[in-house]
């Protein structure tokens, strides 16, 4: 079946430090992949995607890339700021019967950066 | 152009009881799907709308159910609440035939 896997949180760094969420998948097909962010108090909110193999998605100094042949989508960010402090949420998106699709999402990642 | 909204954002509801919540789409978009979200089971999908038709279904007893309207916007509906129905409930909309989707607030729902 579909499912996603997340590195177990939290993870805990300084200010201006290197992020790296590793994130791999078991799929049938060639699904899309997501990273998701959820702040305190609120809802998800799309970081990046990718569609298909090789695809980097970037937004906001983050970046992942679908890594068919490790079956991975890790998330970095180079200098990581206090108000990155989040839960993020890889995600992958699974064709069901019909054609249609719905998110299954790994376990989510809980960030915290302090000054 | 307005995000997802969702209404009421927090409920109280005491076991037994029915809750409605509400989901307005991003305009354009006739796809709604709802997810539950609990700290022991994490994100959850309930089920999808398009055009008004119920598309699929997760693995949730048919005490939870939806229905979406022609302006495609979508209710869902808890009855007989139990605890264990605490939660934040999150609808997401798309475009017609794209995966990626767009998320509400949520509505908060705690049930005593």
């Amino acid at each position: 079946g579909n499912s996603v896997t997340q590195m177990e949180g939290p993870v805990t760094l300084s200010e201006e430090a290197f992020l790296t969420i590793n994130c791999t998948y078991t799929a049938t097909g060639y699904p899309s992949l997501f990273w998701y962010v959820q702040y305190p108090g609120e809802g998800l909110q799309l970081l990046l995607k990718a569609t298909k193999a090789d695809d980097k998605g970037s937004n906001k100094g983050f970046e992942a890339t679908y890594r068919k042949e490790t079956t991975s989508f890790h998330l970095e960010k180079g200098s990581v700021q206090v108000s990155d402090s989040a839960v993020y949420f890889c995600a992958l998106s699974a064709r069901v019967a019909g054609g249609y699709n719905k998110l299954i999402f790994g376990a989510g990642t809980r960030l915290a950066v302090h000054p | 152009k307005a995000g997802v909204t969702q209404t009421p954002r927090y409920l109280i509801k005491t076991r037994g009881q029915q809750v409605t919540l509400s989901c307005s789409p991003i305009s354009g978009h006739r796809s709604v799907s709802w997810y539950q979200q609990t700290p022991g089971q994490g994100l959850q999908f309930l089920f999808e709308y398009f055009s008004e038709t119920q598309r699929n279904k997760g693995n949730f007893p048919g005490r939870f159910s939806g229905r979406q309207f022609s302006n495609s916007r979508s209710e869902m509906n808890v009855s007989t609440l139990e605890l264990g129905d605490s939660a934040l409930y999150l609808c997401a909309s798309s475009l017609p035939g794209l995966e990626t989707q767009y998320f509400g607030p949520g509505t908060r729902l705690l049930v005593l």
